[in-house]
């Protein structure tokens, strides 16, 4: 079965600093994606990011960034520069293989607060 | 080139009652999957359907079943309601496919469901 850790309820940044939001997770799938979502007040889940778990680099989009380190099960989400608009709750969550088959397992979340 | 839209938008229901909340995929998505996700916590998949069959399901009871119209649209019927059942319901859309993008899942607003 599989299963996402985040072991951060709550965090809080400062304003145009970076911060990192934790994610560990565990499988027995040798072949498996990760994503990270946002989640404002409003509900919508934003989809972020994705790793594959065979891809040699880490992925980034503009201020995102995740890092994956395969050994460790972990994929920590880095979001550079944050900006007050990041608030919200943000939710690690893994799927079987690089397809859009199958249900995604999500964890708990962590909310970020940014400060100005 | 609308999202995921999901109907209605929230729902006030009595114990015992039952319940249809509806959602249209993005388009050209032919595969919709049902999430639960109670307040704190994260979405809890329910089951997805393509081809307008059910072709996973998650922990849930019979009391919750599904649909797929022959338009990609589904409907989630839940029968029995207990308070437990209060929560956003999450409708997620995507394209069954190979390639670069497989992995790519779009989430629609949610439906918050309040049984009393």
């Amino acid at each position: 079965a599989q299963k996402i850790t985040q072991t951060q309820p709550g965090m809080f940044v400062q304003e145009k600093e970076a911060v990192t939001l934790d994610c560990t997770y565990d499988t027995s799938d040798p072949s498996y994606g990760l994503f990270w979502y946002k989640q404002p007040s409003s509900g919508e889940m934003i989809f972020l990011i994705y790793q594959g778990s065979y891809d040699q680099q880490n992925a980034t989009e503009g201020r995102y960034s995740l890092n994956f380190q395969k050994a460790r099960k972990s994929a920590n989400l880095v979001i550079s520069a944050s900006q007050l608009g990041d608030s919200a709750m943000y939710f690690c969550a893994m799927r079987e293989a690089n397809t859009n088959a199958g249900k995604s397992t999500f964890g708990d979340g962590t909310t970020l607060t940014v400060k100005p | 080139d609308a999202g995921v839209t999901q109907s209605p938008t929230h729902l006030i229901k009595t114990r015992g009652q039952q319940v249809t909340l509806r959602c249209s995929p993005k388009s050209g998505h032919d595969t919709v999957s049902w999430y639960q996700q109670a307040l704190g916590q994260g979405p809890q998949f329910i089951f997805q359907y393509y081809e307008e069959e059910e072709r996973q399901r998650g922990n849930f009871p019979d009391r919750f079943s599904g649909h797929q119209f022959p338009n990609y649209s589904s409907e989630l019927n839940v029968n029995a309601l207990w308070l437990g059942d209060s929560a956003l319901y999450l409708c997620a859309s995507s394209r069954r496919t190979s390639g670069r993008k497989s992995y790519e899942q779009y989430f629609g607003p949610g439906t918050r469901l309040t049984v009393t």
